[in-house]
């Protein structure tokens, strides 16, 4: 059964500052793993997908890296805003399983002004 | 707005009420989910459907009844739930069933009181 670990649970940052989310999981035979943000009491918003053939992907000041053999992907903010405050969750689609996403429990980002 | 389209934001309902969440797409998508979120908890998959046909109930109790008539309209029947039952209920959609990225709606709030 795949498992999804997500650290650290809370994160506080001041504003300006670059920093990383980690991701791992125990099953290496996955078909992508996405990285999303929500916002309190909101729905996901899809911030990056990296495909399992992929090393990474980039948006703006996001960067996010999978290294599917030792199962793990880090999510990387440069200059962070507070307008970045809010909860950030890894998920993988299996390839056994390939509907089904299996998301961490999440990374409570606050970034102070 | 995401592409995903939940009703009601908000729903407070009694355990002997009957309710119904509606969820909508328009992105061309064939697969559909439901999922649900609770307190502290990883978001966890409840139903799946690929080309309006269910492939996946992950061992959802019998109150939450699933219906999709087409691959653009997802909805879940709620009946006789239970307090514990309170959560952020998301839908999502993606092309197709495995390997794909996933769009999430804003998600329905329910307290079942």
């Amino acid at each position: 059964k795949q498992e999804v670990t997500q650290i650290p649970a809370a994160l506080s940052v001041p504003e300006g500052e670059n920093l990383v989310l980690n991701c791992s999981f125990t099953d290496s035979a996955i078909y992508n793993l996405q990285w999303f943000r929500q916002d309190p009491g909101k729905g996901l918003t899809s911030l990056l997908l990296i495909q399992s053939s992929q090393r990474e992907q980039t948006s703006g000041r996001l960067n996010a890296s999978l290294d599917k053999s030792s199962g793990r992907s880090t999510l990387y903010i440069a200059a962070s805003q507070p307008g970045d405050s809010a909860t950030y969750l890894c998920a993988v689609s299996g390839e056994t399983s390939g509907s089904r996403l299996t998301f961490g429990e999440g990374t409570q980002l606050t970034v102070n002004p | 707005e995401t592409g995903v389209t939940q009703t009601p934001r908000h729903l407070v309902m009694g355990m002997t009420n009957k309710k119904s969440l509606k969820c909508e797409q328009h992105l061309g998508h064939n697969a559909m989910y439901w999922y649900k979120q609770s307190a502290k908890k990883p978001l966890e998959l409840m139903f799946v459907y690929n080309f309006k046909e269910q492939t996946e109930n992950n061992s959802v109790p019998s109150r939450f009844s699933p219906e999709c008539p087409n691959s653009s309209h997802l909805f879940l029947h709620l009946h006789t739930l239970q307090p514990e039952d309170s959560a952020l209920y998301l839908c999502a959609s993606s092309r197709e069933t495995g390997g794909y990225g996933y769009t999430f709606g804003s998600g329905t709030r329910l307290t079942v009181v």
